[in-house]
């Protein structure tokens, strides 16, 4: 149990068109989700904390209206770069955490975007 | 401010060794501790999760350990196979559903 669905895997886009990234929890309903950036050959950065039916909380530093985020049910948050440029290019990761106290947090298989 | 510190940054071992790989913590007021696994260009894998109120936590050839006091985690890996070569994380969190603090994490190979 406890499965994070994230696609696509890998997008390839122009500069200036916008991607979206899809965060589905398959088994289990998860009020919270969050967003990651990783550069290569370092830890996870946290971008932004997507809570149901409400604004995300963003980190500082992250641009919000670049970086847009949607938590329209309990099984699917989406990331949309928006303008994408290639200094956007990363991987990006999702993570749910199931609505119980004796879970941690799940992942998504990632999504690698390249910008050119 | 949490800080999270891994040792080493990377290993190299020959199959069979057992091997322990270090986390840190500066702030003991911790919610829980999970360590992770990344494989290259992949998301990560939940290996072991470990509540503030728990000493350790086995799953199969891997034991972790938690000692909240001291701020330090350790993960053991007993009899190490090519298989297990990828990054390890740790991350803790402070309170129930808070977000992750992640280290920098360890890069493992096993070596044939």
């Amino acid at each position: 149990g406890a499965v994070v669905s994230q696609h696509p895997s890998w997008v390839i886009c122009k500069s200036g068109t916008s991607v979206k990234i899809e965060c589905r929890s398959l088994d289990f309903q998860a009020t919270t989700m969050f967003w990651y950036r990783q550069f290569p050959k370092q830890s996870l950065m946290l971008m932004a904390t997507s809570n149901e039916g409400s604004k995300a909380t963003y980190e500082q530093g992250v641009e919000k209206d670049k970086f847009l985020i949607n938590h329209a049910s309990l099984t699917l948050s989406t990331l949309t770069v928006t303008s994408a440029h290639p200094e956007d290019s990363s991987f990006y990761i999702c993570s749910a955490r199931r609505d119980s106290t004796n879970y941690g947090y799940t992942f998504g298989s990632g999504t690698r975007l390249t910008v050119v | 401010k949490q800080e999270v510190t891994q040792i080493p940054a990377a290993l190299s071992v020959p199959e069979g060794e057992n091997l322990v790989l270090n986390c840190s913590f500066t702030d003991s007021a911790i919610y829980n501790l999970q360590w992770f696994r990344q494989d290259p260009g992949k998301g990560l894998t939940s290996l072991l999760l470990i509540q503030s109120s728990q000493r350790e936590q086995t799953s199969g050839r891997l034991n972790a350990s938690l000692d909240k006091s001291s701020g330090r985690s350790t993960l053991y890996i007993a009899a190490s196979q090519p298989g297990d070569s990828a990054t390890y994380l740790c991350a803790v969190n402070v309170s129930w559903g808070s977000r992750l603090t992640f280290g920098e994490g360890t890069q493992l190979t096993v070596n044939p």
